[in-house]
């Protein structure tokens, strides 16, 4: 069975830095695309970076150069190092990967990060 | 990017009621579409994916239907457990983006 167990959020000031952790069973991060998404109080689903089985990385415009993605395949752990943090960065920060059909994704439970002084 | 307009962003509905949800793409996605449910302080759910298949243990109220750039989703009898906020995400091409959301509540 897929899980996807996040941690690592909190509060933190504007300015900050915070390190967003992903762990998962089930499967191999190595070998799958493993996204972060966050969703804004109230707000809707953002997609926030990617990194592929490849190793390739890609992120939004909003997050890029500020945000980078990374994993360790010895703890099958996904991170997501968060710098230069803004009030707007503020969101439920989901870990989430593709079904093996590549048709929808397993959701972890959200870790909540609040950038605010 | 491909963006995803989902109508209406409000639907107000009785139990019982047919309502059926929108999502339009700017850019065909083929059939790569799916539905999830999101409930307060909860993750979404899948409900739909490859825009008609039903995920399994979704009641069958629940379906999909749509291919290029227009996609429905619909609930054939609305049940107290159906009232969320209903999300659809194209998987055709990264990155891959969401809809702003349907809401449906009890009128």
């Amino acid at each position: 069975e897929v899980q996807l167990v996040e941690s690592g959020g909190g509060l933190i000031q504007p300015g900050g830095s915070l390190r967003l952790s992903c762990a998962a069973s089930g499967f191999t991060v190595s070998n799958n695309y493993m996204n972060w998404v966050r969703q804004a109080p109230g707000k809707g689903l953002e997609w926030v970076s990617y990194v592929y089985s490849g190793g390739a990385t890609f992120y939004a415009d909003s997050v890029k150069g500020r945000f980078t993605i990374s994993r360790d395949s010895s703890k099958n752990t996904v991170f997501l190092q968060m710098n230069s943090l803004r009030a707007e960065d503020t969101a439920v920060y989901y870990c989430a990967t593709l079904h093996d059909s590549g048709s929808y994704f397993y959701w972890g439970q959200g870790t909540l990060v609040t950038v605010s002084s | 990017d491909i963006q995803l307009t989902q109508s209406p962003s409000f639907l107000s509905a009785s139990v019982g009621d047919r309502v059926t949800l929108t999502c339009r793409a700017s850019h065909g996605i083929s059939s790569y579409l799916a539905w999830y449910q999101q409930k307060p302080g909860k993750a979404p759910k899948v409900l739909i994916y490859t825009a008609s298949t039903l995920q399994s243990g979704v009641p069958s109220r629940f379906s999909g239907s749509g291919s290029g750039t227009e996609f429905t989703l619909t609930i054939s009898s609305l049940q107290p457990e159906d009232f969320a906020i209903y999300y659809c995400q194209q998987l055709n091409t990264y990155p891959l983006t969401f809809g702003g959301g349907t809401k449906v509540e009890i009128k």
